[in-house]
């Protein structure tokens, strides 16, 4: 089976920066995804790792270590309507092409004034 | 245009009926998804789905069926509905092995009385 854990809930404050770890156990690992969800609306994609280290991508990284089974989330410059959900997901290997995406628990983060 | 559209955005029905809820992208995506958001936010996948194969979360209850008429379309049979059915669910598609993340509907928050 899989199992992806990250933080509950983290706070940070506007114009700071933010890392929100995540942690997973897979067999057939083929890629890691970081998605933002706003209450009440669908999760919108952030970032892609497969091969280790840095992704950049404007205010947001992502980062991946696959011998650790581990990957952050960076966000710089914060600001207000970055306060949402960031979930972390893992995609495995089944063979078929037709594979989905097993998602940890989401992280809430609240920015703070 | 929206690239995946699913409806109804709500629904409301009584326990023990039979509901749809309908989805179309217009990506052109090879395949297709069903994931269930609980009330804790948990997002899970319930099918994924190409024209090769459909890959069935053994966790899902045989009342949820999954009929897809053409590449395009991806929807989502329930019958006899209960109480615990009562969440969001979205529907969602991506490229095979694709690195661009697998894009989401809006949702369809859905309530058994």
């Amino acid at each position: 089976g899989q199992n992806i854990d990250q933080p509950t809930e983290m706070t940070a404050t506007e114009g700071a920066i933010v890392q929100i770890n995540c942690t997973y156990q897979t067999s057939g690992f083929n890629g890691l995804f970081w998605y933002q969800q706003h209450a009440g609306e669908a999760p919108t994609f952030l970032s892609y790792n497969v091969l280790d280290g840095l992704e950049e991508k404007g205010r947001f990284s992502s980062f991946l270590s696959r011998s650790k089974g581990y990957s952050y989330l960076l966000l710089k410059e914060l600001q207000m309507k970055d306060s949402a959900s960031y979930l972390c997901a893992v995609r495995s290997y089944s063979g078929g092409g037709a594979d989905g995406l097993t998602f940890g628990k989401g992280t809430h983060l609240i920015i703070q004034p | 245009d929206t690239a995946v559209s699913q409806t109804p955005k709500y629904l409301v029905t009584q326990m023990g009926n039979d509901k749809s809820i309908k989805c179309e992208q217009n990506l052109g995506h090879d395949t297709m998804y069903w994931y269930k958001q609980d009330s804790k936010k948990f997002l899970k996948i319930m099918f994924s789905y190409n024209n090769k194969e459909l890959i069935i979360n053994e966790t899902v209850p045989n009342r949820f069926s999954p009929k897809s008429p053409d590449k395009a379309h991806l929807n989502l049979h329930i019958n006899s509905l209960e109480l615990g059915d009562s969440a969001v669910y979205f529907c969602a598609s991506s490229q095979e092995w694709g690195r661009d993340g697998y894009t989401f509907g809006s949702g369809t928050r859905l309530t058994v009385v």
